[in-house]
């Protein structure tokens, strides 16, 4: 089976300028989430989907931020406007059962974005 | 509050010796307990989880990982290390007070050397 789809894989952008990820979780797939991981560092939750509905977007910079899951399949996150400290890799993953289920995630390869 | 520590930032062990990578864990309630694994330039992979049952479970790659409830420990370990083993390796939490999401530890810098 195809595994989840993230693009671009590599991005530079200058500070204060946008910048959009895209997602593809595994067909099936309900959950969806996006993670940022900084350098040394655990991924962090960014947000999580189950369907189109948001669950959990407590650690989201809502002030820059935003996802968006339309239709339920495929999820786009955008940050507006980027900051030094934005740089990372955003990883996307998805799972057949959210964690409550005890489902195990399946990770794209992820989106490295640098902000000069 | 819950917790994952990975106490080492690197491990480094020779081809075809016996590899350790220490997890200990802090959380309220029973531990869901997942080891992740992620390669150069790739997303992470699912290597295996500890949900209930035997304190020793099987993964994928010849891994397996001891659960042990009085040191609140989830070591994941292999009898013979490969150079291919190296790589990143992440120790995850299932946090029971937070929508169930994952909380990562910091992550192990597995190098086998030949």
């Amino acid at each position: 089976e195809a595994g989840v789809a993230q693009s671009p894989r590599y991005k530079i952008i200058e500070k204060r300028q946008s910048v959009a990820f895209w997602c593809n979780p595994i067909s099936g797939h309900a959950t969806l989430y996006w993670y940022q991981q900084i350098l040394g560092q655990g991924p962090k939750l960014l947000i999580q989907f189950q369907n189109n509905g948001v669950v959990d977007d407590s650690q989201l910079p809502k002030d820059r931020f935003s996802a968006e899951r339309l239709k339920g399949v495929d999820s786009t996150l955008k940050i507006q406007p980027a900051k030094l400290e934005d740089s990372a890799v955003y990883l996307c993953a998805s799972s057949l059962k959210n964690l409550l289920g005890t489902g195990e995630l399946f990770f794209g390869e992820g989106s490295r974005l640098t902000v000069l | 509050a819950q917790s994952v520590a990975q106490p080492e930032d690197q491990v480094n062990v020779a081809e075809g010796n016996p590899l350790t990578v220490k997890c200990t864990y802090s959380v309220s309630g029973n531990p869901y307990l997942f080891w992740y694994v992620q390669y150069p330039n790739r997303g992470l992979q699912f290597l295996l989880k500890y949900i209930t049952g035997d304190n020793l479970v099987k993964g994928s790659y010849g891994f397996e990982a001891e659960f042990n409830k009085s040191q609140t420990s989830f070591h994941l370990k292999k009898p013979s290390a490969l150079v291919s083993d190296s790589a990143l390796y992440f120790c995850a939490v299932r946090d029971s007070t937070s929508n169930y999401q994952l909380i990562w530890g910091a992550g192990t810098k597995l190098i086998i050397k030949p």
